[in-house]
C-alpha cells in the first residue's frame, strides 16, 4: 500500500523558516517523480514544485511565487521528500500535500499545516 | 503559464442526474506528436487530500466508479458524472501536466440538490 505521511508543519512568524518532512512508503520511491501542492485556508489547489528521480537527473522545477525562496530535494535512501521553506510570508499559510508528480498525482499525502503569523 | 478555467464554479444537481462541469485551458495541452492530452480530473472531499480520477483528459484511474468520465481534447475539455450519488459531493479540479509550472483550474463545488 501507498503512503505518504507529511511531517513539520506548524506556527512560524513571517521571515521565518520552515521544513517539511515526507515519508513515502509502498512503492520504489526512488524511481518516482516527486512534488508538493499547497492549499490555503477555502482556496484552491496550487502546485509547489516537483524534483525529478535521479536517474532523470533529480532537477526541480518550482512555482514562481515560491521560486528561490523554497527548496526540494529527496534521500532516496530513506524514502522521504523535503521541502525547505525559507523568507516565509504570510500568504505561504497553507495545507501542504506530498504527491507522486511525475505527470499527473495518482498518490497524496493527507497534508500538514503551515501558518505563517506574527 | 497555463491558466484553466473551470465553470461553473459550483452546480447543484438532483441525486440521479447528470453533472457537467467545464475546464478551458489558455493554450492546447497536447501533444501532436503522440496525440495525447496531459489533463487530469481530481475529486476533493472535506477535510481530504485530493483524489485522482481522470488522467490523459479520458482516462479512468483504477477504482474509480464508471459514472465519472472524461473528454475534450487541445483546450475544452468536461468532466461528467452521471447518475449523481450523495458520495459525489466534492469540489472538482481540473490540473494540466503539459507544462511546468504544473497548474490547477479554479475548481467546481458539486453539490445536491
Amino acid at each position: 500500500e501507498v503512503q505518504l505521511v507529511e511531517s513539520g508543519g506548524g506556527l512560524v512568524q513571517p521571515g521565518g523558516s520552515l521544513r517539511l518532512s515526507c515519508a513515502a512508503s509502498g512503492f520504489t520511491f526512488s524511481d518516482a517523480w516527486m512534488g508538493w501542492v499547497r492549499q490555503a485556508p477555502g482556496k484552491g489547489l496550487e502546485w509547489v514544485g516537483r524534483i525529478k528521480s535521479k536517474s532523470a537527473g533529480a532537477t526541480t522545477d518550482y512555482a514562481a511565487l515560491v521560486k528561490g525562496r523554497f527548496t526540494i530535494s529527496r534521500d532516496d535512501s530513506k524514502t522521504t521528500l523535503f521541502l525547505q521553506m525559507n523568507s516565509l510570508k504570510i500568504e505561504d499559510t497553507a495545507v501542504y500535500y506530498c504527491a507522486t508528480s511525475g505527470s499527473y498525482s495518482d498518490y497524496w499525502g493527507q497534508g500538514t499545516l503551515v501558518t505563517v503569523s506574527s | 503559464d497555463i491558466v484553466l478555467t473551470q465553470s461553473p464554479d459550483s452546480l447543484a444537481v438532483s441525486l440521479g442526474e447528470r453533472a457537467t462541469i467545464s475546464c478551458k485551458s489558455s493554450q492546447s495541452v497536447s501533444y501532436t506528436s503522440n496525440i495525447r492530452n496531459y489533463l487530469a480530473w481530481y475529486q476533493q472531499k472535506p477535510g481530504q487530500p485530493p483524489k485522482l480520477l481522470i488522467y490523459w483528459a479520458s482516462t479512468r484511474e483504477s477504482g474509480v466508479p464508471d459514472r465519472f468520465s472524461g473528454s475534450g481534447s487541445g483546450t475544452d475539455f468536461t468532466l461528467t458524472i452521471n447518475s449523481l450519488q450523495a458520495e459525489d459531493v466534492a469540489v472538482y479540479y481540473c490540473q494540466q501536466y503539459y507544462t511546468t509550472p504544473l497548474t490547477f483550474g479554479g475548481g467546481t463545488k458539486v453539490e445536491i440538490k
